[in-house]
């Protein structure tokens, strides 16, 4: 089992280009996330998906749109970056959003510098 | 209102046994507690999960008073491999509530 799958690992963009961030599970979780990380923070989540066909926001949505293709696939779209959006983005998965199965697997992250 | 409360950053030595305590005098009938471990430039990995007393696994014991309102992270015999950032969570629902990671817990072990 691969886990969680994120891609690109690096990117760098200009002001106001648009990209997506992949990620996938292979572990058959209904839940799936998306984290931001800046220097020296904790995470902050931005979009969340409890189960296949749902998104919510989360603390810092603004800025961002998600996309929940199936129960494997979860991506996250920046339509026009902006340098306040450079951060380390994480992807995580769950089995259940409930507390007491709420044990989540992250990716390796996606570095994203916007210039 | 912040859901948890850790020290920011502790400092102890190779062989040691560390605790970390976790505050969460909010904390709802349904939440349950868990503790991720995170090192640089990796995402957050599970370290432990408890609802209350006491729950131990091989790598960490994870001690929950009557109350619940804290609990504590104790890791045995620490080594220089477990400088990291600890991050303490609670969480009972399927919405946002309980997923901010907060700043966490820096532990620093030195030989």
């Amino acid at each position: 089992n691969a886990g969680v799958t994120q891609t690109p690992k690096f990117q760098v963009l200009k002001t106001g280009q648009s990209m997506t961030l992949q990620c996938a599970q292979d572990m058959n979780h209904n839940s799936m996330y998306w984290y931001r990380q800046d220097p020296g923070m904790g995470l902050r989540l931005i979009y969340y998906s409890a189960s296949e066909g749902t998104t919510d926001k989360g603390e810092v949505p603004n800025g961002y749109n998600v996309s929940r293709l199936n129960k494997r696939e979860f991506s996250l779209r920046l339509e026009s970056a902006a340098p306040s959006q450079t951060s380390v983005y994480f992807c995580a998965s769950s089995e259940s959003p409930r507390g007491d199965t709420h044990e989540q697997y992250f990716g390796p992250g996606t570095r994203l510098t916007v210039t | 209102l912040a859901k948890t409360t850790q020290p920011i950053s502790m400092d102890s030595y190779e062989g040691q046994e560390v605790n970390i305590t976790c505050s969460h005098n909010n904390i709802a009938t349904n939440d349950y507690i868990t503790w991720y471990q995170q090192f640089p430039s990796q995402g957050p990995r599970f370290i432990i999960q408890g609802y209350k007393t006491k729950v131990t696994n091989e790598v960490a014991s994870l001690f929950i008073p009557a109350d619940r309102k804290s609990s504590t992270l104790s890791l045995p015999r620490v080594s220089l491999s477990d400088t990291a950032v600890y991050y303490c969570l609670v969480r009972s629902g399927g919405g946002a509530d309980g997923l901010t990671f907060g700043k966490g817990t820096h532990l620093i072990i030195q030989p």
